[in-house]
């Protein structure tokens, strides 16, 4: 059952300081690797994701890197502010050539930024 | 601007009481999901469905069954609530577009089952 591992649990930053969530899956057939982040009172909403045929992708401060041979990929998050603070998950995912691919979800990372 | 919305935000039921969650989504979505959210846990699927009466078991689908009468509604019933049933549940749906697969989710009910 425990498909996904994610890493740390908990995780309090600086201020313009680098946030890293790490994410690792032991089903190599996912082909599709997504962030969601949730705000409290909000459900989760898509943030970034990256598909296994690149390493890297970036979009403005947060950056997906990916690792297949380690069946893993992390979430940074550069320059962190305070509106950062949420719930982190990934969430990587197969069969995305059908349209109805089930989600797995990770235990979820609270993020915090400190002044 | 997808809008994914559940019914109630709080929802406090006895036990052995019968419980329905509804969910409406307004873009045409065939896919529409259940997951219950805990500490620690993360989500947990608990039904899906792809088409309109037709329906899947994720992975926590005791003590739960789903509806899906109309394409944009989905409903989640407890059939007889039990305190293990206190949550948070979240209704997504699910688009697919080319080259990415991204699911929106509503904002969530929190239930207390005393």
């Amino acid at each position: 059952q425990q498909q996904v591992k994610q890493s740390p649990q908990s995780l309090i930053v600086q201020k313009g300081g680098i946030s890293i969530i790490n994410c690792a899956y032991e089903n190599t057939a996912f082909d599709y690797f997504p962030w969601y982040q949730q705000f409290p009172g909000k459900g989760p909403a898509l943030l970034i994701a990256i598909r296994p045929d690149v390493s890297e992708k970036k979009e403005g401060r947060f950056t997906i890197s990916f690792n297949k041979s380690a069946k893993q990929f992390s979430l940074h998050i550069m320059d962190s502010q305070p509106g950062d603070s949420a719930t982190y998950f990934c969430a990587p995912t197969l069969g995305t050539n059908f349209g109805n691919e089930k989600l797995t979800f990770g235990t979820g990372t609270r993020l915090t930024i400190i002044p | 601007d997808v809008k994914v919305t559940q019914s109630s935000r709080y929802l406090v039921k006895r036990t052995g009481e019968k419980v329905f969650l509804e969910c409406v989504q307004d873009m045409d979505h065939e896919n529409m999901f259940w997951y219950r959210q805990d500490p620690g846990l993360g989500l947990r699927l608990i039904y899906f469905s792809y088409d309109v009466k037709m329906k899947e078991k994720g992975d926590i689908p005791e003590g739960y069954s789903v509806s899906r009468e109309k394409k944009e509604r989905f409903s989640l019933i407890l059939e007889s609530a039990s305190t293990n049933q206190t949550s948070m549940y979240l209704c997504a749906s699910n688009l697919w577009a080319q080259g990415a697969h991204e699911q929106y989710f509503g904002p969530g009910t929190r239930l207390t089952v005393t």
